[in-house]
């Protein structure tokens, strides 16, 4: 069964970096485009960013971009996130999911990342 | 960018159906996702490409679009239906994840 499992997520002050890593299972992870979608506390749902499947191509919400990089390791089955100048507007629960051409068809349980000095 | 709106909530009794809105500009020439959320959860899709259903999401779940407009509808609601659900499209024009602000689903 598909399975997603995000990890790196802590207390960051504003202005330093984090990286987060979706560990991916049960599909062949190198033939999927991967996203990161995040939320912050009491709030809706964010699309953060996309990298198809060979990591050819990558796309950002204009909230991240450039400072925010997506990456993935399809030898290793893990997509990243490199959190670069957090601000506390980035706190959220950050969650990998699985791209099925235009939607997201699985969803890992989410990483809590939270901006604060 | 592209923007959707939902209403920001929706009361139903058991048994009743509930039918939730997702307003775009003319969001009929594009495919509509729709996502549950149950409190704490992650979120699950129940709908993609308008109307389609995953494996193992029930047939009470179903979804249109058409000019302005997507609908989820959700019939014969249960208590266990009670969950945020947004809709979702993919900007083609800029490449980006579009969702709409979520609509909170109390069964009373």
């Amino acid at each position: 069964q598909v399975q997603l499992v995000e990890s790196g997520g802590g207390v960051v002050q504003p202005g330093r970096s984090l990286r987060l890593s979706c560990a991916a299972s049960g599909f062949t992870f190198s033939t999927y485009g991967m996203h990161w979608v995040r939320q912050a506390p009491g709030k809706g749902l964010e699309w953060v960013a996309v990298i198809w499947y060979d990591g050819n191509n990558k796309y950002y919400a204009d909230s991240v971009k450039g400072r925010f990089t997506i990456s993935r390791a399809n030898s290793r089955n893990t997509l990243y996130l490199q959190m670069n100048s957090l601000r506390a507007e980035d706190t959220a629960v950050y969650y990998c999911a699985r791209g099925a051409i235009r939607y997201f068809d699985y969803w890992g349980q989410g990483t809590l990342v939270t901006v604060s000095s | 960018s592209y923007v959707l709106t939902q209403p920001p909530s929706l009361s139903v009794a058991p048994g009743q159906t509930a039918r939730i809105t997702c307003g775009g500009n003319n969001i009929g020439i594009k495919s509509v996702h729709w996502y549950q959320q149950r409190p704490g959860q992650a979120p699950v899709l129940v709908v993609y490409d308008d109307s389609d259903r995953p494996s193992g999401i029930p047939e009470r779940f179903s979804g249109s679009n058409s000019g302005n407009t997507a609908t989820l509808t959700i019939s014969r609601v249960e208590a266990g239906d009670e969950a945020d659900y947004y809709c979702q499209v993919w900007d083609t024009s800029s490449d980006q994840g579009v969702f709409g602000g979520g609509t909170k689903l109390t069964v009373l």
